[in-house]
């Protein structure tokens, strides 16, 4: 089915480890997006990327690095993980940036501990 | 993006019409009024879209007044599985690059 795709599902990770979130869609959409979801909040950007090729920052991109490796893929890194980095994290992608063709893929649940 | 305010919760039964108003005072002339949906464990999903006054689609209505300061996100008959959060966003049609969700309405459907 055509979608993102979300890897891996579920994460735990040591304090001061690193790990890469791995992003991929079939929809031919330009732009592309990473969320962190916290616990009885709302979805806060991480970083985006209008088109391939470009990256920007979001509300909260402190601790973070991105790649936008091909127009399919968006990657997210965390170079030295914090227990504050615990959250769930959305990726999303659109065909431009209009507000209402937003498709979020299912989540990848990182725990730091 | 203008800024929304929304109920944080809900409660409803099943069967039963409910409506989120989402309050925006500072809308701009080119904003929209988007509306998505979270399931638990689950990404958000566009549901429903409007400029001004009513847009009806198979899943909601969304009502927007003359002076379009707020909107009201219609439910009809929810069901168990209406269980969400829902999201009011505000905002130009083709900007949303740094599209901000604030926390949004948690609805809670019960038997």
């Amino acid at each position: 089915n055509a979608g993102v795709t979300q890897t891996p599902k579920f994460q735990v990770l040591k304090t001061g480890q690193s790990m890469t979130l791995q992003c991929a869609q079939d929809m031919n959409h330009n732009s592309m997006y990473w969320y962190r979801q916290d616990p009885g909040m709302g979805l806060r950007l991480i970083y985006y990327s209008a088109s391939e090729g470009t990256t920007d920052k979001g509300e909260v991109p402190n601790g973070y690095n991105v790649s936008r490796l091909n127009k399919r893929e968006f990657s997210l890194r965390l170079e030295s993980a914090a227990p504050s980095q615990t959250s769930v994290y959305f990726c999303a992608s659109s065909a431009v940036n209009e507000v209402a063709g937003y498709t979020f893929g299912s989540g990848t649940r990182l725990t730091v501990v | 993006l203008a800024k929304t305010t929304q109920p944080i919760s809900m409660d409803s039964y099943e069967g039963q019409e409910v409506n989120i108003t989402c309050s925006h005072n500072n809308i701009a002339t080119n904003d929209y009024i988007t509306w998505y949906q979270q399931f638990p464990s689950q990404g958000p999903r566009f549901i429903i879209q409007g400029y001004k006054t009513k847009v009806t689609n198979e899943v909601a209505s969304l009502f927007i007044p003359a002076d379009r300061k707020s909107s009201t996100l219609s439910l009809p008959r929810v069901s168990l599985s209406d269980t969400a959060v829902y999201y009011c966003l505000v905002g130009p049609y083709n900007q949303g690059g740094k599209l901000i969700f604030g926390q949004g309405t948690e609805l809670s459907v019960k038997p």
